[in-house]
């Protein structure tokens, strides 16, 4: 049982936009920076956004990210068939003194 | 640019100690800027912060783990490695490294991940 909430699955269509949501507690998320990541089929994860809201080099625009109190979403637009993967979100947990991440999110692209 | 490599026995009896390696090359993974991180993931489940080290010694432990687990860092040979004793099945999975940045709390690079299954 993840520290964090993700739903299990998203889908949706080519070229629409998706939001997976992460939920948390004021130890976490509601002190602490946000960051996502992205698990392609059998590679590691891959950093997508970072600093709630920020996208490393080499990510493009149609990944975003915003937090709200205890709560963060990932947003990703204009959806092609290459974004089915896995989706986590991750924080810094000061009551635990660890970092700790959401169960997960697998978005299918039907 | 910065890539993480680790290694590891890929099997282990149960009840032993897993020992496994991060090496970097092409920069520093622990410096005041960064720490390094392990981080395993079962088979077919999702991701599990192990332990964390920063530029000081100073050392994070996920609680279900504490006790079993250490991680330690030799900078002069630019590698972390972590240790897990009194291995069961239940800790057959991927183990990543990853360096994090201090005050993001945020993971970057990963290495490609290395299996250890536990089984007699």
């Amino acid at each position: 049982q993840s520290v964090l909430t993700q739903p299990p699955s998203v889908s949706a269509a080519p070229g629409q936009k998706v939001t997976i949501s992460c939920s948390g507690s004021s130890f976490n998320i509601g002190n602490h920076y946000v960051s996502w990541y992205q698990q392609l089929p059998g590679a590691a994860p891959k950093l997508l956004i970072y600093d709630n809201d920020k996208r490393p080099s080499g990510i493009p625009d149609r990944f975003s990210g915003s937090k709200s109190g205890t709560s963060a979403t990932l947003g990703i637009t204009g959806l092609q068939t290459g974004d089915e993967a896995d989706y986590y979100c991750g924080t810094w947990d000061g009551s635990l003194s660890v970092g700790v991440f959401g169960g997960g999110t697998k978005l299918t692209v039907l | 640019q910065l890539q993480l490599q680790e290694s590891g026995p890929g099997l282990v009896r149960p009840s032993e100690t897993l020992s496994l390696t991060c090496t970097v090359s092409g920069g520093s993974m622990i410096t005041t800027t960064y720490w390094g991180g392990w981080i395993r993931q079962p088979p077919g489940k999702g991701l599990e912060w192990v332990a964390a080290i920063n530029h000081v010694g100073g050392t994070f432990y996920t609680p279900s783990l504490k006790g079993r687990v250490t991680i330690s860092a030799d900078t002069s040979k630019n590698q972390v490695s972590l240790t897990l004793s009194t291995v069961t099945a239940a800790d057959t999975a991927v183990y990543y490294c990853a360096r994090g940045q201090m005050g993001h709390d945020c993971l970057d690079p990963w290495g490609p991940g290395t299996l250890v299954t536990v089984s007699s």
